[in-house]
């Protein structure tokens, strides 16, 4: 089964509202990174995280080694978060990250 | 602000053909890796490096090799391409902490 498990694989973004998306892990993750990847396929970074949680803007996240999740919150979103989310989870070797399938967030017009 | 270069950003390929992707980093880091995402999907580690002289495998590397030859660069190589190779290829450098990504490469095999 899939190692870093995301969901969920799509959601529609009013703006002006929050959202959370959330990784499960099946394997040891001791480290975990946070990307948006734009429409023209860039990887953004959001975040780093050991344990613990970090916030930058609208944007926070938590990450909990023991219960192997992360989540990832957007406050207020707005059209300019849209894309899709991806979490990673440090495999233990070089650093080396093993993806979720991604979170596509699609803006919803009013 | 770190920077990772890849060429060429897209190529077309014939089938049997030998494909070379280069990468560039100007981080000095020690670690660099070869992504591929396919539609839909997130990324998934074909080969990564300690450093200049080393390469190993990641979680998919039939039929591609690497070479890193400095510490700036890093190499994919596919001697026989083949169109299930037909991809978006990311290369990534990075050390303890975060991976920094680059714009990637399209590449085709027809």
């Amino acid at each position: 089964g899939d190692k870093v498990k995301q969901s969920p694989s799509a959601l529609s973004l009013q703006e002006g509202t929050n959202s959370a998306l959330r990784c499960n892990f099946s394997i040891a993750a001791t480290t975990v990174q946070w990307f948006l990847q734009n429409p023209r396929g860039s990887l953004i970074n959001l975040f780093y995280l050991v344990p613990g949680t970090k916030e930058n803007g609208r944007l926070k996240s938590a990450f909990d080694s023991k219960e192997s999740y992360s989540t990832l919150h957007i406050r207020d979103a707005q059209l300019e978060d849209s894309g899709t989310y991806f979490c990673a989870a440090e495999a233990g070797f070089a650093s080396a990250l093993t993806f979720g399938s991604g979170t596509k967030v699609i803006p919803c017009l009013p | 602000e770190a920077a990772v270069t890849q060429s060429p950003r897209n190529k077309v390929a014939v089938t049997g053909g030998k494909v070379t992707l280069s990468c560039n980093q100007t981080n000095n880091h020690n670690n660099m890796y070869w992504y591929r995402q396919d539609t839909g999907h997130g990324l998934r580690l074909i080969h990564y490096s300690y450093g200049a002289g080393s390469t190993e495998k990641g979680d998919i590397p039939d039929g591609y090799k690497a070479s890193r030859p400095s510490q700036e660069n890093f190499s994919l190589i596919l001697e026989l391409a083949t169109p299930s190779q037909t991809s978006v290829y990311f290369c990534a450098s990075g050390e303890v902490y975060e991976q920094y990504f680059g714009p990637g490469t399209r590449l085709t095999v027809l």
